[in-house]
């Protein structure tokens, strides 16, 4: 069995501050770990993944996030905000053994980025 | 190259009814994907379908079936509607077991 936690339901930030959304899950094997991003009233859209290789896997849009493989933890950061970036972020977790298409999806946490 | 599409966006439905919803893949997906997401939660993995076949299912009743056409696309049927299945339903296509990608999704109110 897995199980994602994303530990903070809301986050407000101001523009242009740093911001980290913390996810933490939990897996008895290998796991592939991913972050999708839904606007208001949209489906969702991935963000950024981590499959294999380096632990820092980076976002076109200046996310960034580290698989903590020691820490079961797969925390997103970025340095400045932006007003856009206002939105619900879902880390999401699948078993490495049967692909990257059977997600199991933390609760989210609702970014707030204030002018 | 369209992406993931789902029709129609939404629907109202009274207690007890069948609904049938869409999806399209994105183009080169062959499996296809279904996931409920209640208001404020995170999406719930109903089932997936590669070669008009049922390959997994999550935790959700008989209520809930599918199909997948030679074309790929898919749909998601609910019978004997209850209160509780109003949700965004959200499709997600991938080639094979690799990344998935969604669409917009299904907003589905049922009275």
């Amino acid at each position: 069995a897995q199980s994602v936690t994303q530990l903070d339901s809301q986050v407000p930030v101001f523009e242009e501050a740093p911001v980290e959304l913390r996810c933490n899950y939990s897996s008895s094997v290998s796991v592939y770990l991913f972050w999708y991003v839904q606007y208001p009233n949209q489906g969702l859209q991935l963000l950024l993944k981590y499959l294999s290789g380096s632990t820092l896997v980076k976002s076109i849009n200046g996310f960034e996030a580290e698989f903590n493989k020691s820490q079961t933890s797969f925390h997103l950061r970025k340095p400045s905000v932006h007003i856009s970036d206002t939105a619900e972020y879902f880390c999401a977790v699948s078993q490495a053994q049967t692909g990257a298409n059977n997600l199991f999806f933390g609760t989210g946490t609702r970014l707030t980025v204030i002018p | 190259d369209a992406g993931v599409t789902q029709s129609p966006t939404h629907l109202i439905k009274t207690r007890g009814q069948q609904v049938t919803l869409r999806c399209s893949p994105k183009s080169g997906h062959d499996t296809v994907s279904w996931y409920q997401q209640a208001l404020g939660q995170g999406p719930q993995f109903i089932f997936q379908y590669y070669e008009e076949e049922e390959r997994q299912r999550g935790n959700f009743p008989d209520r809930f079936s599918g199909h997948q056409f030679p074309n790929y696309s898919s749909e998601l049927n609910v019978n004997a509607l209850l209160l509780g299945d109003s949700a965004l339903y959200l499709c997600a296509s991938s080639p094979g077991s690799e990344t998935q990608y969604f669409g917009p999704g299904t907003r589905l109110l049922v009275l």
